[in-house]
Order: C-alpha cells, then sequence, then structure tokens
C-alpha cells in the first residue's frame, strides 16, 4: 500500500518567517501534486511536478519533487497570514490514481 | 464559469439511516470523483464516474454508492450509517478524457455529515 506522509501535522508560525513542510513516501510517484485547502472548502490545486529534481515558483512558495520521485517539499518565504490552510500533497500511482497525505495545518499569525 | 456545488452542505443523521449527496460538476466536465475526508486520515478515494459508468473504486464497503446522470450531475449514498461514516464528503470533476491520464480536478465545497 502506498503512503504519503506528511511533517509538520501542525505548524504556527508569525508573519513574515520562513517555513518547510515535506511530503515523504516509500512508492514512486509519477507526479505530485500540492493543493491547499481552506475551512469550509475544497481543496484548491497549487502546482504538479513531474520530473525528479523539478523545482516550481509560485510567487513566495517553492516546490521541490525530490531526485527518486519518492518525497517533495514546500518552501513558503515570508510567510502571510493569507497562506493559512491545510496543505495537502498528493501523489499520482501507476493506475493514474491520486494517493494523497493528511495535510499540514499552517497557521500564520498576524 | 460555475464551480462545483454540492448539495447539502450539512447534514446530521443517526446510525443506521441513510443519506444521499448531490454533486454538479462544471459545465462540460464529464468525469466526477467522490471522497471521504476525515482529520488526520487524508482524501480516500470512494469512486469515480464518467459517462454515467462508474470507472474507478476505492476501497470502501458496499454501503457507499453512487450514479451519475446523463447531464453528469452525481449522487452518492451511504446506507446503514455508522458514527464512522462521520465526514467531509468532496467531490471533484475534471474533463474526464481517456482515464489514462491524471487530469486536473476541481472540487466542490463538500458536504459535511454528522452521524449521531
Amino acid at each position: 500500500t502506498q503512503l504519503l506522509e506528511q511533517s509538520p501535522q501542525f505548524l504556527s508560525i508569525q508573519e513574515g518567517e520562513n517555513l518547510t513542510v515535506y511530503c515523504n513516501s516509500s512508492s514512486v510517484f509519477s507526479s505530485l501534486q500540492w493543493y491547499r485547502q481552506e475551512p469550509g472548502e475544497g481543496p484548491v490545486l497549487l502546482v504538479t511536478v513531474v520530473t525528479g529534481g523539478e523545482v516550481k515558483k509560485l510567487k513566495r512558495l517553492t516546490f521541490q519533487f525530490g531526485d527518486a520521485r519518492k518525497d517533495s517539499s514546500l518552501h513558503i518565504t515570508a510567510a502571510q497570514p493569507g497562506d493559512t490552510g491545510l496543505y495537502l500533497c498528493a501523489g499520482e500511482d501507476s493506475n493514474y490514481q491520486l494517493i494523497w497525505g493528511a495535510g499540514t495545518k499552517l497557521i500564520i499569525k498576524p | 464559469k460555475a464551480g462545483v456545488t454540492q448539495t447539502p452542505r450539512y447534514l446530521i443523521k443517526t446510525r443506521g439511516q441513510q443519506v444521499t449527496l448531490s454533486c454538479s460538476p462544471i459545465s462540460g466536465h464529464r468525469s466526477v470523483s467522490w471522497y471521504q475526508q476525515t482529520p488526520g486520515q487524508g482524501l480516500q478515494f470512494l469512486f469515480e464516474y464518467f459517462s454515467e459508468t462508474q470507472r474507478n473504486k476505492g476501497n470502501f464497503p458496499g454501503r457507499f454508492s453512487g450514479r451519475q446522470f446523463s447531464n453528469s450531475r452525481s449522487e452518492m449514498n451511504v446506507s446503514t450509517l455508522e458514527l464512522g461514516d462521520s465526514a467531509l464528503y468532496l467531490c471533484a470533476s475534471s474533463l474526464g478524457g481517456s482515464g489514462k491520464t491524471l487530469e486536473t480536478q476541481y472540487f466542490g465545497p463538500g458536504t459535511r455529515l454528522l452521524v449521531l
């Protein structure tokens, strides 16, 4: 069974700080997606990484896919209260299905 | 273009009852997937419908069922509710395609089900 573990499960920091959250697995994925989910809403896709070692930037968010395509990280620079939410990673398996992590709940305090 | 809509948004039921949840996909999207989300468990895939046919199924008991109509709207039904069925039920729509590539899914806001 493929599993995706996200860490930390919960993170609360002050506005302006930097942070990194992780998504790890013992399995190889074809691609990996990151989503953000806000209270009362469904997840919204932020980025898809496909190639091992790939780095994608979305404003202050930097996503990296591990060289072996088993892990990924999300780094946020100068976090803002608007970044608050549940960050979910999901890996694409060989059947084109998504395997989901449990998420990192991020709170940015003003 | 309107997003994915789900009704009802909130629902309270008692053990043993059944429930039907509805999902209207984005116009033009033919695939609808259903997920169960519980704290600490992430999203668990229930099933996917495309052109009124179930195309993929997750590891849930037969109490969980679904269907899709000709206009791509989908419903899921849970019979003989158990306390552990309390969760946020999300549906997501995508264009559909061949089912052999990963497409971008657009999620609705979910239906929060509480079983007492």
